[in-house]
Parts: C-alpha cells; structure tokens; sequence
C-alpha cells in the first residue's frame, strides 16, 4: 500500500540557510500534519492542512512557513537556521473526508544544521 | 493545555515477558487515542480507541481505553527483541491534531 512520501529523507544546512521540505500524503488523504521531534523528544506539532487551507497552527516558529498544493502535498519551508532546528521532521496524513481519526506518519527527513 | 503522561518511562525485560504501558490523558474535547511504536524511524501506527471498555486486539499486542479514568494499557505478551522499541501513546482532541506522550522505551533482551 502506498505510504507518505518525504523528500530529502536527509539535509544538511549552515545556520541562516533556508530549507524546503516536502510531503506527499497518501492517495486521497485530504489533511496533512507537521510535527518536528528533536533528539530524544516527543513529537511536537508544527501545523496542518486539511483542503489547501491552514487548519491548526502549534509551536511552528515566525521563521518556519508551510502550505498544501492542489495535489495535497504540502511544503515546509524554514528560513534563517538555527542549529536547534536540528531535528527529524515528520508528516503525517489523514483522510478527514473519511472521518478517520488514524494518522499515518511519512518516514522523515533528518535536517541538520551546522 | 492537553497533557498525555506515559509510564514507565522506560522498561528491560527478558524475552517471554509480558509488559504493561501505561498512558492517561488530559485533553479537551477527546476524540481518540492512537498507540504508535518507534523505532529508528517514523512512528508506525497500532492502536485507535475511541470507546471504553473495548480491548482492541493485534497478535501479541492489545489495548484497551478507560475514558471514566482517562487512561489506556497496551500489553504485550510474549516479548520478543523485535519489541524493542519506543511506544508513543496520542490523543486527538476535536482538531484532530496529536499531542504525544513522552513515550515508554522499552527494551527486550534475549
């Protein structure tokens, strides 16, 4: 079964450097989450999208901003770098249309910042 | 401000053992609590409860939620070194975002 898709699965990028990361939820999911889990931490929620729209904002810095596209894939861009956005960063998707409750997590791109 | 609390933090056991996780939960507007399993990747999805009482049921693993108590259990029986892992506990309030435990790592030795 198709899963989510997350590009680049690693980067590596010098302090105020800008990133892009991508995800592509799974086939006819309509809501996308961000979540960024630092080194032995929890998951933290970043933000979602559910039909190309904004639904829900957590502890996303002002220097972090994201959006879905029309094929719902959405992008994570993250400018001025800090070395604590050293972190693994995960999508998840969910089918809200098919009032599911299950998120599926993408497999993470590791960002490291130096 | 949604807590979920997981115990214990962290757990060795032998091969064979039986394990108990411990989640309770303070969250507005409940909807569900989901059980993931970490390992050195993206959590993977086990468990969805969303009523009381109803132990939901995967080979070795199973859970069950209380939402009188605001709390879940999620055994495993039988352990085995593959269990070796992180065991995220979630909920969902009515905005369907996660707010995750800190997590129980478990550790099974042959």
């Amino acid at each position: 079964a198709a899963g989510v898709i997350q590009s680049p699965r690693h980067l590596i990028k010098e302090k105020r450097e800008t990133a892009t990361l991508k995800c592509y939820p799974i086939p006819r999911h309509d809501t996308v989450y961000w979540y960024q889990q630092g080194p032995g931490q929890d998951p933290q929620f970043l933000i979602s999208f559910y039909e190309k729209m904004q639904s829900d904002k957590g502890s996303i810095p002002d220097r972090f901003s994201a959006q879905q596209f029309s094929d719902y894939h959405s992008e994570l861009n993250m400018s001025s770098l800090e070395l604590g956005d050293s972190a693994l960063y995960f999508c998840a998707s969910r089918s809200q249309t098919a009032s599911s409750y299950e998120q599926y997590f993408g497999p993470g791109t590791r960002l490291t910042v130096t | 401000e949604d807590k979920v609390v997981q115990s214990p933090l962290s757990l060795v056991v032998h091969e064979g053992d039986t394990v108990t996780l411990n989640c309770s939960y303070e969250v507005t507007n409940f909807r569900s609590l989901l059980w993931y399993k970490q390992e050195k990747k993206a959590p993977t999805f086990l468990f969805m409860l969303t009523s009381s009482g109803i132990e939901k049921k995967s080979g070795r693993l199973s859970s069950i939620l209380d939402k009188k108590e605001l709390f879940s259990i999620l055994n495993i029986t039988a352990t085995q070194t593959g269990d070796s892992a992180v065991y995220l506990c979630a909920t969902t309030p009515s905005n369907y975002k996660l707010t995750f435990g800190k997590g129980t790592l478990l550790t099974v030795n042959p």
